[in-house]
């Protein structure tokens, strides 16, 4: 599975967008992009997941680029209790892998007052 | 629904002895199971893939006799730490895939060990 890049850590006004980049340049054709969020001291945290085109959901937008080298995540409006380590995964979904999610370092984000 | 349950969430032992953490489906069935293992201010690392009903398998560097893993039925997996040390001490979490998905992955609250 490719390898991602993300910023060590982030600061984000409450109420504001939070948008969390992640690079992944070396990305194949068949591989999803994944995010993951962990509280402190608690399990990951499923947000959302993509391959190419946009994605939304309940709690986040993915954005992904048309060379699918990078994405953002997007918190549209950030709260304290999104202060968290985010982690951006990509890996191949496929009937004979195993599906195993290898975290990296992931980006911590403190949401401010 | 898809919640993922750990037991015991916290747990202090001595040296010597073993302990085994339970991770269950609680409203799905499960054929794959994880288990990681995250130091402070570390990241979550992978230590085994539990399929149900097979051995488990494990990732380079992950002594297998020390860290029993035990799959029996679609719902429960166990982690057993044999004869702990202090430097297993770490946060232990475990994962689940949903039978008959490939993208649909939950984690497990985590479970706490502390090794005196």
């Amino acid at each position: 599975d490719a390898k991602t890049t993300q910023p060590t850590s982030m600061d984000c006004a409450e109420g504001r967008a939070a948008n969390l980049p992640c690079n992944h340049s070396t990305i194949s054709g068949n591989e999803y992009v994944y995010w993951y969020r962990q509280i402190h001291s608690q399990g990951p945290q499923y947000i959302i997941h993509g391959l190419k085109n946009n994605e939304t959901n309940e709690m986040a937008s993915l954005i992904i680029t048309e060379d699918r080298k990078s994405s953002t995540l997007i918190l549209p409006h950030a709260t304290l209790r999104d202060t968290a380590v985010y982690y951006c995964i990509v890996r191949v979904v496929s009937s004979s892998n195993t599906g195993k999610l290898i975290f990296g370092q992931g980006t911590t984000l403190q949401v401010k007052p | 629904g898809a919640v993922v349950s750990q037991h015991p969430s916290r747990v202090i032992c001595k040296s010597g002895t073993s302990v085994k953490i339970e991770c269950r489906s609680l409203d799905f069935q499960a054929t794959t199971m994880f288990w990681y293992r995250q130091f402070p201010k570390q990241s979550l690392m992978l230590m085994a893939t539990s399929n149900e009903g097979s051995k488990a398998t494990y990732e380079q560097g992950v002594e297998k006799d020390k860290f029993l893993i035990n799959h029996a039925s679609l719902t429960l997996s166990t982690l057993t730490v044999t004869s702990a040390h202090p430097e297993d001490s770490s946060f232990y979490i475990c994962s689940a895939r949903i039978y008959g998905t490939l993208n649909e992955q939950f984690f497990g609250p985590g479970t706490r060990l502390t090794v005196l």
